[in-house]
């Protein structure tokens, strides 16, 4: 099976511009969740999709938003870029069992998108 | 709310020595899961592990093995026999059960060095 993918891989962009960046699930997986990765923040949890509905969210900003489409795929979106908001930003998805529970299942990480804003 | 802390930052080891990554957690869920990734030069965050807290059964895969005590909230990891390969960033994180949407909350990494 072929793993999470992530387009594009680098970008660089300017202060006040926005970005989409797109994320490809494991086949099979419907959950999607997205992570900035900074030096000083570390890894933080900005949002996770199931079923085209946001089912949790981070400490983020409105600036940063996300959809997912009925192929379980996943954007998201930052707008008005800040110098802040340079970083690796990581997609992850996992299989969800029907009937939900309390089960956790793995989240398998894609490449990432290194953005740099100037 | 949840913390993973590893309190380590980074650790230098010489080839085929054994080296342990510490990983203490806080919860107040009595269910949650325990993942721990690796993060090569690269950036992608590659799967190790996952424990979930009813199975405090210690887990050995090849030359990593890992030990998750309840009793001190930690779930450590130990490479034996370091190779230069295992130079990496790892990562421990935490996923509470509670509710119907899963967040991974990391620690914030140990750096490996494993030098010739």
């Amino acid at each position: 099976k072929a793993g999470v993918t992530q387009t594009p891989r680098y970008l660089i962009k300017t202060r006040g511009q926005q970005v989409t960046l797109s994320c490809s699930p494991i086949s099979g997986h419907r959950s999607v969740s997205w992570y900035q990765q900074t030096p000083g923040q570390g890894l933080q949890f900005l949002f996770e999709y199931f079923s085209e509905t946001q089912r949790n969210k981070g400490n983020f900003p409105g600036r940063f938003s996300g959809r997912q489409f009925s192929n379980s795929r996943s954007e998201m979106n930052v707008s008005t870029l800040e110098l802040g908001d340079s970083a690796l930003y990581l997609c992850a998805s996992s299989w969800t069992p029907l009937g939900q529970g309390l089960r956790r299942e793995t989240q398998y990480f894609g490449p990432g998108t290194r953005l740099l804003v100037l | 709310a949840q913390k993973v802390t590893q309190a380590q930052t980074e650790i230098s080891v010489v080839e085929k020595e054994d080296v342990t990554l510490d990983c203490v957690y806080e919860t107040r869920d009595t269910t949650y899961y325990l993942f721990w990734y690796k993060q090569p030069p690269s950036g992608e965050l590659v799967f190790l592990i996952r424990r979930n807290s009813f199975d405090e059964q210690n887990e050995i895969s090849g030359r990593y093995s890992w030990n998750f005590q309840k009793s001190t909230s930690s779930f450590n990891f130990t490479i034996t026999a370091s190779q230069v390969v295992d130079s990496a960033v790892y990562f421990c994180a935490l996923s509470e059960a509670s509710g119907t949407a899963s967040k991974l909350t990391f620690g914030t990494g140990t750096r490996l060095q494993v030098t010739l």
